[in-house]
């Protein structure tokens, strides 16, 4: 039964170019939220999804940012024209129904993005 | 806007020992929910115990337990015979919708 699965753990991009991170949820979860966490910080919420929408993106950055649930494959994160201020650990969580404290949200690994 | 404090940037415990973890919060909201998670070095994150607000009785699990006062906004985390294993960075969050607050975090360290 196999957990959130993030991918890739450690990506490395210069500066201008893009990054794709990839979140398979819990087989059966429909829900996907996406949080960023900068050095010696808390996780801080970017973006709530569900298949083919998106319904929170309050925390995400208003430029460069973008957030997909596809109705096949995994959710992605995406950045454009990354900068070093980008470089933190990005978590995917997932639910099997709306979250809010009520459904526990699985995270997983996390990916570290570093930007050079 | 709802926020979530950690004032216990480390903290340190002898294996077999009890140690208390603070987090206080606010929030507007009558009904919600109150998690730890804790984050060892492999950087993922688990769920240690999980409280629902309307709930007076404190939340346990195992060696884990809550101290969890609603008036005082006061939500800590009490480990008991403590381990090695135990050694890991410790958030405490506050659902706000449906997404998650989280606090700064407490190191916890174990010493054998």
């Amino acid at each position: 039964n196999a957990g959130v699965m993030q991918n890739p753990r450690h990506l490395v991009r210069r500066r201008g170019q893009e990054a794709r991170l990839r979140c398979s949820p819990v087989k059966g979860h429909s829900h996907v939220y996406w949080y960023r966490q900068l050095p010696e910080e808390g996780l801080k919420f970017m973006v709530y999804l569900q298949k083919e929408n998106i319904i929170d993106e309050s925390g995400m950055p208003k430029e460069r940012f973008s957030a997909e649930f596809p109705k096949e494959g995994p959710s992605i994160l995406r950045i454009q024209q990354v900068v070093r201020g980008d470089s933190a650990a990005y978590f995917c969580a997932s639910s099997p129904l709306q979250g809010g404290g009520k459904n526990i949200q699985y995270f997983g690994a996390g990916t570290r993005l570093s930007v050079l | 806007a709802q926020t979530v404090t950690q004032s216990q940037p480390e903290m340190s415990v002898q294996e077999a020992e009890t140690v208390t973890l603070s987090c206080t919060y606010d929030t507007s909201e009558s009904d919600y929910y109150l998690f730890w998670y804790k984050q060892p070095p492999s950087r993922q994150m688990i769920l240690v115990i999980r409280q629902e607000a309307y709930k007076q009785q404190n939340a346990t699990e195992n060696r884990f337990s809550v101290n969890f006062q609603k008036a005082a906004k006061s939500f800590s985390l009490k480990i008991s015979d403590s381990q090695l294993g135990d050694a890991a960075m410790y958030f405490c969050a506050l659902s706000q919708g449906n997404k998650l607050v989280f606090g700064a975090g407490t190191i916890l360290r174990v010493k054998s």
